[in-house]
């Protein structure tokens, strides 16, 4: 089992431009949910895709846009770049289930640095 | 007031000393509280889960959870060289899909 994968590793951007990110979830696992880690911070929560639908989203403004594909992997867009999207993206992966965010297992990340 | 308070104060301790981290929150409505661990350049990894209240163990891991005081510690017993890492405590509401994560705490075990 390949577990959460994600790419690419690294990117770097500048102000203005436009970025997407890619995750392939666990084997087995039927939702993804993205976040946003700051340097020296824990991730903040910026939506989860269930079915191909966004089904909750945190707050982060409509800049930031995704998808999810029939099997299951998902895309992360970000628009017009600016330098506090600097970050490491991360995706989680988890099956869904009535009881909500049980547990979620985390890709290593992209790290996307805006110049 | 922030929805979970993690001191982020790096932590250096020998090897086989317990280690002992801690969380508060304001959200009464936390139901599932998790631990996970990161390494430098990595996603985070979970460690523990645990719902409610109580303790749960496993291996040289102890988690614990009193609602009454909205407090999580976390305790490593014979702590090694690799559990250097920066630790996590993360919580969610019954039902929702959001994890609300503290800041993180910096644990360095020296040989």
């Amino acid at each position: 089992d390949a577990g959460v994968t994600q790419s690419p590793t690294h990117l770097i951007k500048t102000r203005g431009q436009q970025v997407t990110l890619r995750c392939s979830p666990k084997s087995g696992h039927d939702t993804v949910s993205w976040y946003q880690q700051a340097l020296g911070q824990g991730p903040q929560f910026i939506f989860q895709y269930y079915e191909e639908e966004e089904r909750q989203r945190g707050n982060f403004p409509d800049r930031f846009s995704g998808h999810q594909f029939p099997n299951y992997s998902s895309e992360l867009n970000v628009n017009a770049l600016l330098l506090g999207d600097s970050a490491l993206y991360l995706c989680a992966s988890s099956v869904r289930t009535g009881q909500g965010a049980l547990e979620q297992f985390f890709g290593p990340g992209t790290r996307l640095t805006v110049l | 007031q922030k929805e979970v308070e993690q001191d982020p104060g790096p932590l250096s301790v020998p090897e086989g000393a317990i280690v002992s981290l801690n969380c508060t929150y304001s959200n009464s409505a936390f139901q599932y509280f998790m631990w996970y661990r990161q390494y430098s350049r990595k996603g985070p990894e979970l460690l523990m889960y645990t719902y409610s209240s109580g303790n749960k163990e496993d291996g040289r891991f102890t988690a614990q959870v009193d609602k009454s005081s909205k407090y999580i510690s976390l305790f490593i017993r014979d702590s090694q060289p690799s559990d250097s890492a920066t630790y996590l405590c993360a919580m969610s509401v019954y039902g929702n899909n959001r994890l609300a994560f503290g800041k993180g705490n910096q644990v360095v075990v020296i040989p």
